[in-house]
């Protein structure tokens, strides 16, 4: 099946310093991506839809200037955490669905343990 | 985009089967209706996916009556390894569209 994968599974970082994460699309072209994240115990938070070429869309409440987001081919989103800060400790997870057909599955990365320190 | 309502917890044994039923009172047309299932700090993984009557997969079942207005997801014969957050979505049938999550059913599975 479709695979989507997230980089890095885990990372640790300073306060004030920023944090990259990458979801790669394997085997199949996405124009949209979607960024969430997930606190503990808690569900899935939609953060942002990344548009491939374009700026992205975020959800009311995320600061985009937070959360940069740059979606450079079919293939491959980043979120980056900017200036991050003991708060933005959580689990982010990257989805995408196949541009071809009508593929309604959405496909999910293995997620993204940040902490913050 | 319809909302989804699902129990916020149930518990099973281990051989029982699970039916999980999820309301969406408000979906639309061309909306579909996929079950998702995660683990701890992974992501979430597809289950099953249908638009109406009956699906059927390796793993999972899917009802859904005419109106559509819910839908019940069965798991026969659940082990302990089943013992996972299932959510219920309500998507439309085009990729640019967000996927939204509601709270979920964590169900536990006692041996």
């Amino acid at each position: 099946g479709a695979v989507v994968s997230q980089h890095p599974s885990r990372v640790i970082c300073k306060s004030g310093t920023s944090v990259k994460i990458e979801c790669r699309s394997l085997d199949f072209q996405a124009t949209t991506m979607f960024w969430y994240r997930q606190f503990p115990k808690k569900s899935l938070m939609l953060m942002a839809t990344s548009n491939e070429g374009s700026k992205a869309t975020y959800e009311q409440g995320v600061e985009k200037d937070k959360f940069l987001i740059n979606h450079a081919s079919l293939t491959l989103s980043t979120l980056t955490v900017t200036s991050a800060h003991p708060e933005d400790s959580s689990f982010y997870i990257c989805s995408a669905r196949p541009n071809r057909g009508q593929n309604t599955e959405a496909f999910f990365g293995q997620g993204t343990r940040l902490t913050v320190v | 985009l319809a909302k989804t309502t699902q129990p916020i917890s149930m518990d099973s044994y281990e051989g029982q089967e699970v039916n999980i039923t999820c309301s969406h009172n408000n979906i639309a047309t061309n909306d579909y209706i996929t079950w998702y299932q995660q683990f701890p700090s992974q992501g979430p993984r597809f289950i099953i996916q249908g638009y109406k009557t009956k699906v059927t997969n390796e793993v999972a079942s899917l009802f859904i009556p005419a109106d559509r207005k819910s839908s019940t997801l069965s798991l026969p014969r659940v082990s302990l390894s089943d013992t996972a957050v299932y959510y219920c979505l309500v998507v439309k049938n085009t990729g640019g569209f967000k996927t939204i999550f509601g709270a979920g059913t964590r169900l536990f599975v006692k041996a």
